[in-house]
């Protein structure tokens, strides 16, 4: 399987400030016949189901506010919240499918107010 | 709007099996993979597997391989999820998620979540 590792494992960031996640695949999850890396991100509050954020690498979910972005390419990607508000607290996870039939999800990243 | 509805909390005895459901509406059942994921208190996330409603085939991930049963009725938009043999390192919440249409297998609806609690 596909091992997914985030770092750090928590940050706390002030209101406003950017926070940056990372993430990063035991092999590369880019599929070269389209060009499209198989990376997903989502965000999990307390109690709640995970929700996606971010599809194809970078691709937004329809409703997800513009502060949240994503990048990178191959084996190493990156979750950007340009200017971090109170209702982003949460646990941030990435996830691959490029095995669609072996997926696998991040450890998470916890994400507090400074 | 696309909903997945689940089953509630479930308690259960070592050995015993567990059925979680996962009703879903506002959209056609049939045209998306249902995938399950469980989640231990305060961890990470783990894929089970995923059954396509259209035609009932289904993958499971290795590790659950010989005890998991995915399922669906369609005459009631329902996917289920079977686990036997259940350990106490199956107290866990398991969630059903829809597959996306155009974003691979990203997963773009969840359901609720079941807590399921296995102790003797």
């Amino acid at each position: 399987d596909i091992v997914m590792t985030q770092s750090p494992d928590s940050l706390a960031v002030s209101l406003g400030e950017r926070a940056t996640i990372n993430c990063k695949s035991s092999q590369s999850v880019l599929f070269n016949s389209n060009n499209k890396n198989y990376l997903a991100w989502y965000q999990q509050k307390p109690g709640q189901p995970p929700k996606l954020l971010i599809y194809w690498a970078s691709t937004r979910e329809s409703g997800v506010p513009d502060r949240f972005s994503g990048s990178g390419s191959g084996t190493d990607f990156t979750l950007t919240i340009s200017s971090l508000q109170a209702e982003d607290v949460a646990v941030y996870y990435c996830q691959q499918y490029y095995t669609t039939l072996a997926l696998t999800f991040g450890g998470g990243t916890k994400v507090e107010i400074k | 709007q696309v909903q997945l509805v689940q089953s509630g909390a479930e308690v259960k005895k070592p050995g015993a099996s567990v059925k979680v459901s996962c009703k879903a509406s506002g959209y056609t059942f049939t045209g998306y993979y249902i995938h399950w994921v469980r989640q231990a208190p305060g961890q990470g996330l783990e894929w089970m597997g995923r059954i396509n409603p259209n035609s009932g085939g289904t993958n499971y991930a290795q590790k659950f391989q010989d005890r998991v049963t995915m399922t669906r009725d369609t005459s009631i938009n329902t996917a289920y999820m079977e686990l036997s043999r259940l350990r106490s390192d199956d107290t866990v919440v398991y969630y059903c998620a829809r597959e996306g249409s155009n974003s691979g297998s990203s997963l773009d609806s969840w359901g609720q979540g079941t807590l399921v609690t296995v102790s003797s």
